[in-house]
């Protein structure tokens, strides 16, 4: 069936520093891809999304790209900031499934230390 | 707009009890799903409710059980709670049943279970 794998975390950085978490997926077709994100204490919420290959999404400096060759969807920042520290999942709808099933991967915890 | 809220924020139960939980979805949303979240894991879908009725189930047992409501607020019930049920259960809310992706989730509920 589809799924999602992410790169373990923890990851620790300092602030300004460059972040690449790494999403691969299996799917049948060309699903559209999505970052989450849950800030401490907080519920998830969309970070970007892309629904064809080659498209970038992007929100709040972070961007990541729909490689369908790849079947990639790595999240990318360029300069961190403390605020970023947070649990990031990637996921795609499960289209095999029942509707509105998100397929989640484990989720990849950032540290952004000052 | 109001987003989408869950009630009670934490409890905790003793293993064979009943638990319900509560989701308010957000401003025009006639869809809701429920997620079950462990320690370190992505969410896990449960089950999605439409105008109502049941519309999709993940991989959980018939002991978990939902509702909607006219207003589209929902409620998880979860019978006979194990200790492996202790987990944080997210609520979210979509527009329609279309799986786009797009979910409003709730903080939610983290369920602890003795």
């Amino acid at each position: 069936g589809d799924s999602v794998t992410q790169m373990e975390g923890p990851v620790t950085l300092s602030e300004e520093a460059f972040l690449t978490i790494n999403c691969t997926y299996t799917a049948t077709g060309y699903p559209s891809l999505f970052w989450y994100v849950q800030y401490p204490g907080e519920g998830l919420q969309l970070l970007l999304k892309a629904t064809k290959a080659d498209d970038k999404g992007s929100n709040k400096g972070f961007e990541a790209t729909y490689r369908k060759e790849t079947t990639s969807f790595h999240l990318e920042k360029g300069s961190v900031q403390v605020s970023d520290s947070a649990v990031y999942f990637c996921a795609l709808p499960n289209y095999g499934g029942s509707q509105g099933n998100l397929i989640f991967g484990k989720g990849t915890k950032l540290s952004v230390k000052p | 707009e109001t987003g989408v809220t869950q009630s009670p924020t934490h409890l905790i139960k003793t293993r064979g009890q009943q638990v319900t939980l509560r989701c308010s979805s957000q401003s025009g949303h006639n869809t809701v799903s429920w997620y079950q979240q462990a320690l370190g894991q992505g969410p896990q879908f449960i089950f999605q409710y439409y105008r109502e009725e049941e519309n999709g189930r993940g991989n959980f047992p018939p002991r978990f059980s939902g509702l909607q409501f006219p207003n589209y607020s929902s409620e998880l019930n979860v019978n006979a709670l194990e200790l492996d049920d202790s987990a944080l259960y997210l609520c979210a809310s979509s527009r329609d049943r279309a799986n786009t992706g797009e979910l409003f989730f709730g903080e939610g509920s983290r369920l602890t279970v003795l």
